[in-house]
């Protein structure tokens, strides 16, 4: 049962427009969510993270909604660059806990941008 | 800083075998996580450490997986008898303490089993 889901597996995008990558989850537990890129041969990046107590988190490039209700987040990249490609996942964990939790990772979304 | 180390970065062994893989997490990091992706897939956690402690291993096959974390550093895991379906990539990472912390990754080590 995946408790992270993102349903598209690649995403093409032309350079200089917006990426929006989409993330469902099903555990009500979860309450802290991260992106991270992956370069082939490499170790997933940190990107950006959200707590449950926010709608929005925003870092230069990098905007990420939470949508708590709809146990849906999404990722918005403006404006894409052709260092952008790689494969992101979404992850969430129960952090609430007190302890640093281990990820839940959905199965990635390879993101291509197009010159 | 330095990163999450990781070695061998590449493995490849015949079904039966025994294989190890070794992590070196950042430095005073108190957490630390090993996760499996297999191709296709996102990681999924296997174990996780705090210092030297096991919190959670509840997804780790523990008839042939097993992991240690000496002296609350350096971890290594180890896979015996190794099967066909180990065939993955094994992320190391490692985070500070507190739960809004993100986890920082090694390479990985690619395993492939024969």
């Amino acid at each position: 049962d995946q408790q992270v889901k993102q349903n598209s597996p690649s995403l093409s995008v032309q350079e200089g427009r917006i990426s929006i990558l989409n993330c469902d989850y099903t555990n009500s537990m979860f309450d802290y969510f991260l992106w991270y890129k992956k370069y082939p041969a490499e170790g997933p990046t940190f990107l950006i993270s959200i707590s449950s107590i926010k709608d929005k988190n925003e870092d230069g490039r990098f905007t990420v909604f939470l949508n708590k209700s709809a146990k849906h987040l999404s990722l918005h990249i403006v404006p894409s660059q052709p260092g952008d490609s790689a494969v992101y996942f979404c992850a969430a964990s129960a952090a609430a806990g007190g302890g640093a939790d281990g990820l839940t990772f959905g199965k990635g979304t390879h993101l291509i941008i197009q010159p | 800083e330095a990163g999450v180390a990781q070695s061998p970065r590449y493995k490849i062994i015949e079904k039966r075998q025994s294989v190890a893989f070794w992590c070196n997490p950042i430095s005073g990091h108190a957490t630390l996580y090993w996760y499996q992706q297999i191709l296709g897939q996102g990681p999924k956690l296997l174990i996780q450490f705090q210092n030297n402690g096991v919190v959670d291993d509840s997804q780790l096959p523990k008839d042939r997986f097993s992991a240690e974390r000496l002296k609350g550093v350096d971890s290594t895991l180890k896979i015996q008898p190794a099967k066909l379906e180990d065939s993955a990539v094994y992320l190391c990472a490692s985070s500070s303490l507190g739960p809004y912390n993100e986890q920082f990754f090694g390479p990985g080590t690619r395993l492939t089993v024969l």
